[in-house]
């Protein structure tokens, strides 16, 4: 059984720190989604990493692909209280392609 | 282009009744999943389809639960003889292919009184 493990569950920094969210798996994934959603809205999807070792940039996230393509991280800097929410990684399973989601980083800015 | 659209927003049902959710995936797209969201929780996935096939339903209870993606309209999830523990917000997502991105909708809240 694949499965994406996030860490840390919960965040909660002061405006303008860096942070790093990590998403680990113990299988290969062909890619990878970071994913973010606000209360009481639907998953928006960042980014989407493909190619082991990759790393993109999206203003001040930066993704990185593992080079093995089983983890992937999610840098933010200088956060902001506008980067609050759920930040959830994503991938489709061998076989079925059925997407599987992370447990999810609560992300929490203070002004 | 028209992101995924889900309806209703929000369904109140009452425990024994029926609760059905629509999905309209987006334009070009033939892959649809379907989550579930506990509140402060993360995605779970309920079921995988493609136009007139259940991909898979691995994630689905095996009672009350069905969903189906005809040729034509909507996929459909439905939920019978609602119980208060099926409380919850269900998602759903389109891919173009297996495997591909996919882009949510902005979800249907469901509460079962």
């Amino acid at each position: 059984t694949q499965l994406l493990e996030q860490s840390p569950q919960f965040l909660s920094i002061q405006e303008g720190e860096n942070l790093t969210v990590y998403c680990n798996s113990s299988s290969v994934f062909s890619s990878l989604q970071w994913y973010r959603q606000e209360p009481g809205e639907g998953p928006v999807l960042l980014v989407t990493v493909v190619t082991g070792g990759e790393v993109k940039k999206l203003k001040r996230l930066t993704f990185q692909f593992g080079d093995a393509r089983k983890d992937s991280s999610l840098h933010i800097t200088a956060a902001q209280p506008g980067d609050t929410g759920l930040y959830l990684c994503a991938g489709p399973t061998s076989g079925t392609y059925k997407y599987i989601f992370g447990t999810g980083t609560r992300l929490k800015v203070l002004a | 282009n028209a992101g995924v659209m889900q309806n209703p927003r929000h369904l109140v049902r009452r425990r024994g009744q029926e609760a059905r959710l629509r999905c309209s995936p987006m334009k070009g797209h033939s892959h649809v999943y379907w989550y579930r969201q506990l509140p402060e929780e993360g995605l779970k996935f309920m079921v995988y389809l493609q136009k007139e096939n259940i991909i898979d339903e691995s994630g689905m209870p095996k009672e009350r639960f069905s969903a189906e993606f005809p040729k034509e309209g909507p996929s459909i999830l439905r939920i019978q003889q609602v119980v208060r523990g099926d409380s919850a917000a269900y998602f759903c997502a389109s891919s173009p292919i297996g495997g591909g991105e996919a882009f949510f909708g902005q979800g249907t809240r469901l509460t079962v009184v």
